[in-house]
């Protein structure tokens, strides 16, 4: 079936660093999404693309969707520890049912 | 508070026992999920309800059964679970099956 190829599978940085972590797959997708997940709580969506090459930015927060469909990166700006967490990415393919396909995860460790 | 709340938050169980997993949302959507979410592995599809009908059973065994009472409720009964079983279970919701999806906190469930 489809997969995501998610990395890295975890960062250890310095608060003030810059993080970028990305999301390749052999398919097309017509929607990405980024969804951060702290611990004991569920995934929280962070940002929504839906067209091929679109930029979009939440706060420290940027997503791009890849122009040929099948990647996206997120970036956060000089992280603080509270972006400490696993960042999941997701694909929506439009034909089964909009099924959606999640990455492994990048978890993300902050030293202040 | 995202408008999907599931209960119980943790729940330890034997393997001969019987229980069950509530999740309502409060965001008048269409369209519910559970998803597994086990340690080092990627988000797991069990069950997707659309309109209180499932239209998706990820080949889940079935020890698990979900009932779906209408659109702002969903149930995950559960009986004779393994230990493998043990894992975090997420509900979500989402306006239709091709919607970005939102995520309850989830039950952390441990079979002894």
């Amino acid at each position: 079936g489809q997969q995501l190829n998610q990395s890295p599978q975890s960062m250890f940085i310095q608060e003030g660093e810059d993080v970028s972590m990305n999301c390749t797959s052999s398919s097309i997708f017509n929607t990405w999404l980024w969804y951060k997940q702290e611990p004991g709580e569920g995934p929280v969506l962070l940002i929504a693309l839906y067209k091929a090459g679109e930029l979009t930015s939440n706060g420290r927060l940027t997503a791009q969707f890849g122009i040929t469909r099948k990647d996206s990166f997120l970036n956060i700006s000089a992280s603080i520890p509270s972006d400490v967490g696993i960042y999941f990415c997701a694909g929506q393919l439009n034909n089964q049912g909009g099924k959606l396909i999640f990455g492994q995860g990048t978890e993300l460790s902050v030293k202040p | 508070e995202t408008g999907v709340t599931q209960t119980p938050r943790h729940l330890v169980m034997g393997m001969t026992n019987k229980k069950s997993l509530k999740c309502e949302q409060h965001l008048g959507h269409n369209a519910m999920y559970w998803y597994k979410q086990s340690a080092k592995k990627p988000l797991e599809l069990m069950f997707v309800y659309n309109f209180k009908e499932q239209t998706e059973n990820n080949s889940v065994p079935s020890r698990f059964s979900p009932e779906c009472p209408n659109s702002s409720h969903l149930f995950l009964h559960l009986h004779t679970l393994q230990p493998e079983d043990s894992a975090l279970y997420l509900c979500a919701s989402s306006q239709s099956v091709r919607e970005k999806l939102f995520f309850g906190s989830g039950t952390q469930l441990s079979v002894l």
